[in-house]
């Protein structure tokens, strides 16, 4: 059981916008920057989001990031089929002082 | 541009001890004041993180590994390493070393661990 909540699974067809969420508690998301990781199949993670809405060099515009009290969210807009892949966000828990992942959403582009 | 390359056995024996290196180019471990950590995924399953070095030594760990785990950090060698003891097949995962707050990850190795 992860310490922050993610749904397991999303979808959405090409050109939609879709969310993926991500709740925690008073002591990690509450307190702390979100970042979010982008992991394509056979490959480490990457880099999506951090400073909870901040997109490295490189990530195109269509991905976003926002947190409203103990959840935040990863917006997906125009999804293109390479957008498919598996999605974490992670925070620092100032109670536990660990690095905290989700559990992983595997966005799906019908 | 960063690059970091783990190495170590990827076959562990039940009871042993499991160690890795992260050895990093392009930057310097040293300097910058900068976290190193170490990340784990079994097979199928979610991101663990493991534990962090700073540059100056200190160290924070995953409380579920607190006992398990020692991270170690030499900075004559630009590379900082990984040991978990007593392993079990829980254990056996793709281990990832992963810089700051995991903007650059190193490509991960499987550790197996079987008698």
């Amino acid at each position: 059981q992860s310490v922050l909540t993610q749904p397991p699974s999303a979808s959405g067809t090409p050109g939609q916008r879709v969310t993926i969420s991500c709740s925690g508690s008073s002591s990690n998301i509450g307190s702390k920057d979100v970042s979010w990781y982008q992991q394509l199949p056979g490959a480490a993670p990457k880099l999506l989001m951090y400073s909870t809405s901040q997109r490295p060099s490189g990530v195109p515009d269509r991905f976003s990031g926002s947190k409203s009290g103990i959840s935040a969210s990863l917006a997906i807009s125009g999804l293109q089929s390479e957008d498919e892949a598996d999605y974490y966000c992670a925070a620092w828990d100032v109670s536990l002082s660990a690095w905290m992942f989700g559990g992983g959403t595997k966005l799906t582009v019908l | 541009q960063v690059q970091l390359q783990e190495s170590g056995p990827g076959l562990v024996k039940p009871s042993q001890t499991l160690s890795l290196t992260c050895t990093v180019s392009g930057d310097s471990i040293s300097s910058g004041g900068q976290y190193w950590s170490w990340i784990r995924q079994p097979a199928g399953k979610g991101l663990e993180w493991i534990g962090r070095i700073y540059t100056t030594g200190s160290t924070n760990y995953n409380p579920s590994l607190n006992s398990r785990v020692t991270i170690s950090i030499d900075t004559s060698k630009n590379q900082f390493s990984l040991k978990v003891t007593s392993v079990t097949a829980a254990d056996t995962a793709v281990y990832y070393c992963a810089r700051a707050w995991f903007d650059s990850w190193g490509q991960g190795t499987l550790v197996t661990v079987s008698s």
